[in-house]
């Protein structure tokens, strides 16, 4: 079982420039969650998709913030345009059907610089 | 609105010691307390998982309780060793989807 694998591992851009972060769930997870981390906000959950479909996006900060998952094995968080305020850890998550009672499985983060 | 706190903040204690971290939180009808570890620069991994109906789960050294009632749960890690210094979160879901995430306590077990 190779995890979440997220990529890139860290990211420094301009701002005004686009972001995109991508996530491998684990095989077999049907439920997939996008978190963000500061130190002074600590874990937000920004959306979270259940069998590919997204059941609840409240989290996204704005406009500029999207996510796909167009198929069971991928998702994308893109940011368009970025501003320094989005610097944080990026985090992907993923559970077992419905997720009420699973474990959730971590990814390593993606640590996004916008300058 | 459900709020969830870890006191303290920090711990740091000789290796070799049992030691308890806390949680609590505000509303008792949850649906799940989970324990997750976070090292630096890496994500969170899952320790234990406690249902509403539990009292508590065991891993290893790792012992986690549940008391609704009182709205606490405690992390019990006994004979601390030095690869246990990680930040220790805990997180309460509830009856819909929804974690609520606490800030979590950084433990440090010095050699």
């Amino acid at each position: 079982d190779a995890g979440v694998i997220q990529s890139p591992r860290h990211e420094v851009t301009e701002m005004g420039q686009e972001v995109t972060l991508r996530c491998k769930p684990i095989s077999g997870h049907n439920s997939l969650f996008w978190y963000r981390q500061t130190m002074m906000r600590g874990l937000e959950l920004l959306i979270y998709f259940n069998n590919n479909v997204p059941i609840d996006d409240s989290g996204m900060p704005e406009d500029r913030f999207s996510a796909k998952m167009p198929n069971a094995s991928f998702s994308t968080l893109k940011i368009q345009p970025s501003e320094p305020r989005d610097s944080a850890v990026y985090f992907c998550a993923s559970s077992r059907a419905g997720g009420h009672n699973s474990p959730l499985h971590f990814g390593n983060g993606t640590r996004l610089t916008v300058t | 609105k459900q709020e969830v706190t870890q006191i303290p903040a920090a711990l740091s204690v000789p290796e070799g010691e049992n030691l308890v971290l806390n949680c609590s939180f505000t509303d008792s009808a949850i649906y799940n307390l989970q324990w997750f570890r976070q090292d630096p620069g890496k994500g969170l991994t899952s320790l234990l998982l406690i249902q509403s109906s539990q009292r508590e789960q065991t891993s290893g050294r790792l012992n986690a309780s549940l008391d609704k009632s009182s709205g606490r749960s405690t992390l019990y890690i006994a004979a601390s060793q030095p690869g246990d210094s990680a930040t220790y979160l805990c997180a309460v879901r509830q009856s819909n989807y929804q974690l609520i995430w606490g800030a979590g306590t950084k433990l440090i077990i010095k050699p």
